[in-house]
C-alpha cells in the first residue's frame, strides 16, 4: 500500500545552520506531495506541496522537490530561525483525497 | 480564512464514559477527516467522509464511531473510553477536488483515566 517514510528526530541545529529532511514515499500512479508543519500547540498547517514531478514546492525559505525517478521529497531550507522549530510531516495525497502522513520529524533550533 | 474548530483544547474522561468530540468548519468543505496523533506514529485515519450522513473506516476505527448530519460538523464518538485512546485528535477538512490540501483543527488532547 502506499506509505510515507521520513527522517527520524529530534533534529537540533544551531540558528542558520542548514536543513535537510528527508522524504520517500512508496505509492501507486501520480500522487501529490505535502510537507505540514504543526508548531508547538497547534494544528497541522501546509507548509509547500508539488503536484506532479519534478515540481518544486517552495514557501518561507523552505523547499522541497518532487523526484519520481528516486520517489523522494527531501525538504530543505538555507539558514534556520529558532521560530522554525516545530514538528515536519511529509505526506501524500492519492486520488480520492486520501492522505498517507509520515511519522514527524521534531525540529529545535538554538540561538 | 478557512477554519477548522474543535470544541475543546483539552478533555480528560474516565475508563468507560461516552465521550463526544466535535468539529466544524465554515468553508462548506465536502470532505471531513478525523485522525489521531501519538508521538513516533504519526497522524493515522479513524473515519472519513464525503459528504451529510457518509462515511467511511480509516485505517483504526476500532473502538470508534462518527455522525455526519449537517455538512459543517463531524463528530467523533467513543463509545466506551479506554486508556488506549488517550491522545490528541485532530479534525480536517478538504474541498472535493483532487490535490487540494487538508486544513486542520487545533487538536483535542483527550486523557482517559
Amino acid at each position: 500500500g502506499d506509505s510515507v517514510t521520513q527522517m527520524e528526530g529530534p533534529v537540533t541545529l544551531s540558528e542558520e545552520a542548514f536543513l535537510t529532511i528527508n522524504c520517500t514515499y512508496t505509492a501507486t500512479g501520480y500522487p501529490s506531495l505535502f510537507w505540514y508543519v504543526q508548531y508547538p500547540g497547534e494544528g497541522l498547517q501546509l507548509l509547500l506541496k508539488a503536484t506532479k514531478a519534478d515540481d518544486k514546492g517552495s514557501n518561507k525559505g523552505f523547499e522541497a522537490t518532487y523526484r519520481k525517478e528516486t520517489t523522494s521529497f527531501h525538504l530543505e531550507k538555507g539558514s534556520v530561525q529558532v521560530s522554525d522549530s516545530a514538528v515536519y510531516f511529509c505526506a501524500l495525497e492519492q486520488t480520492g483525497n486520501q492522505f498517507y502522513f509520515g511519522t514527524g520529524t521534531s525540529l529545535t533550533v538554538i540561538p | 480564512d478557512v477554519k477548522v474548530t474543535q470544541s475543546s483544547r483539552y478533555l480528560v474522561k474516565r475508563t468507560g464514559e461516552k465521550v463526544f468530540l466535535e468539529c466544524v468548519q465554515d468553508m462548506d468543505h465536502e470532505n471531513m477527516f478525523w485522525y489521531r496523533q501519538d508521538p513516533g506514529l504519526g497522524l493515522r485515519l479513524i473515519y472519513f467522509s464525503y459528504d451529510v450522513k457518509m462515511k467511511e473506516k480509516g485505517d483504526i476505527p476500532e473502538g470508534y464511531s462518527v455522525s455526519r448530519e449537517k455538512k459543517e460538523r463531524f463528530s467523533l464518538i467513543l463509545e466506551s473510553a479506554s486508556t488506549n485512546q488517550t491522545s490528541m485528535y485532530l479534525c480536517a477538512s478538504s474541498p472535493d477536488r483532487a490535490r487540494e490540501k487538508l486544513f486542520f483543527g487545533s487538536g483535542t488532547q483527550l486523557s482517559v483515566l
